[in-house]
Formats: structure tokens, sequence, C-alpha cells
């Protein structure tokens, strides 16, 4: 069974920075792309960043390039994302989420979230 | 700001049929396939449609998907009271380099 549990999250200052991780098992992580989907409170879903399975190759949102960074260690079955110059406006659910293998672009499985808030 | 226009809000009695629209542009839909997630409230979001009309294993036959040119829809038919959710669109957007979200439609059942 897939499985993704999302960690880290919490109550962080303006400017603050926090990392979130998501381990990952019931699949061979490393051969799967992954990503990370974030949801303001009573707002819609937002795509913040995604990583290739084994390239590592990268890609983030506009909102959020360079100010995060997603990585991933494939030894440790674990996705991550460095989030730093934190915003009020970051304030979010974080989901990670799991790239479906093949040529086309969709989200096959999801995990249950993390709460960031950025506050002072 | 939501790339994807999709309406606020849809409704409809038990055993109507929903129906439910993603516009988007060619960067997006007009070049790349379209998926659907349902969000039950309180919970995470859940593949309902993937490549324009595929259902994942277990998602029942009464959701359907459909694409044309930079739209596309979403059927509910036979609606039920567990279907009350919040609908998404998505695709990637070759233009932005990543994957864009609709602005999500809330169902209710009258």
């Amino acid at each position: 069974e897939v499985q993704l549990l999302e960690s880290g999250g919490g109550l962080v200052q303006p400017g603050g920075s926090l990392r979130l991780s998501c381990a990952a098992s019931g699949f061979t992580f490393s051969n799967y792309a992954m990503s990370w989907v974030r949801q303001a409170p009573g707002k819609g879903l937002e795509w913040v960043s995604g990583i290739s399975g084994s390239d590592g190759s990268t890609y983030h949102a506009d909102s959020v390039k360079g100010r995060f960074t997603i990585s991933r260690d494939n030894s440790k079955n674990t996705l991550y994302v460095q989030m730093n110059s934190l915003r009020v406006e970051d304030t979010a659910v974080y989901f990670c989420a799991r790239r479906a293998s093949g040529r086309y672009y969709y989200l096959d499985y999801w995990g249950q979230g993390t709460l960031v808030t950025v506050s002072s | 700001q939501s790339v994807l226009t999709q309406p606020p809000s849809a409704s409809g009695t038990p055993g109507q049929r929903v129906t439910i629209s993603c516009s988007g542009s060619s960067s997006n839909i007009g070049s790349n396939t379209v998926s659907w997630y349902q969000q039950l409230p309180g919970t995470a979001p859940k593949l309902l449609i993937y490549s324009n009309n595929q259902r994942p294993s277990g998602v029942p036959d009464r959701f359907s998907g459909s694409k044309s040119g930079t739209s596309a829809s979403l059927a509910i038919s036979g609606l039920q009271s567990g279907d009350e959710a919040n609908y998404y669109c998505a695709a990637w957007d070759d233009s932005l380099s990543g994957y864009v979200f609709g602005t999500g439609t809330k169902v209710t059942v009258l």
C-alpha cells in the first residue's frame, strides 16, 4: 500500500525557515517523481515544487522560486522541501504527492498534509 | 492566481447529473492531458480522473471526464450525498513549466 507521511510543519515567524519531510513507503521511491502542493486556509490547491525520480531535476512555482528548494534522499525514501524567507502568505497545509509513472503528468497518491503557519 | 478557471459552485438533487467545466489555454489544457481531483471536507485530495477521461481503479463510472481544445469537463451522474466535495481540474503548463490547478468547484447535493 502506498503511503506518504508529511512532517515538520509548525508555527514560524515571517522571514524564518522550515524544512518539511515526506516519508514514502509501499513503492520503489526512486522510480517516481514527487511534488509538493499547498492549500491556504479556505483556498484552492497550488502546486509548489516537483522533482524527478532519478536525475534530480527540480521545478518550482514562481511564487516560491528562490525561497523554496525541493530535494529527495532515495536511500531514505524521503522527500523534502526547505522553505526560507517565509511569508505570511505561505501559510497553508502542505501535501506531498506522487507523480504517476508514464508520459502524462498527474498525481496519483497524496499524503494527509502538514500545516505551516507563518505569523508573528 | 489559478491559471485554470472553474465555476465556484454546482449543485443537484440526488440522482441528477452535474457537469463542471474547466477552461485553460493552449499552453496547458490545449497541449497536455487533464486530471481531476476530489477533495472531501477535511481530507487530502484524491485522484478522480487522469489523462482526460481515465478512471483509477475504485472510482465509480458515475464520474467521467472529457476534453476539447482548451477546455475540459467533469460529469457526475447519479449524484449522491457522498459526492459533496470540492473538485479541481489540473494540467501541466508548458509556458510556466509547472503543474496548474483550477480554481475549484464546490458541489452541493440539495
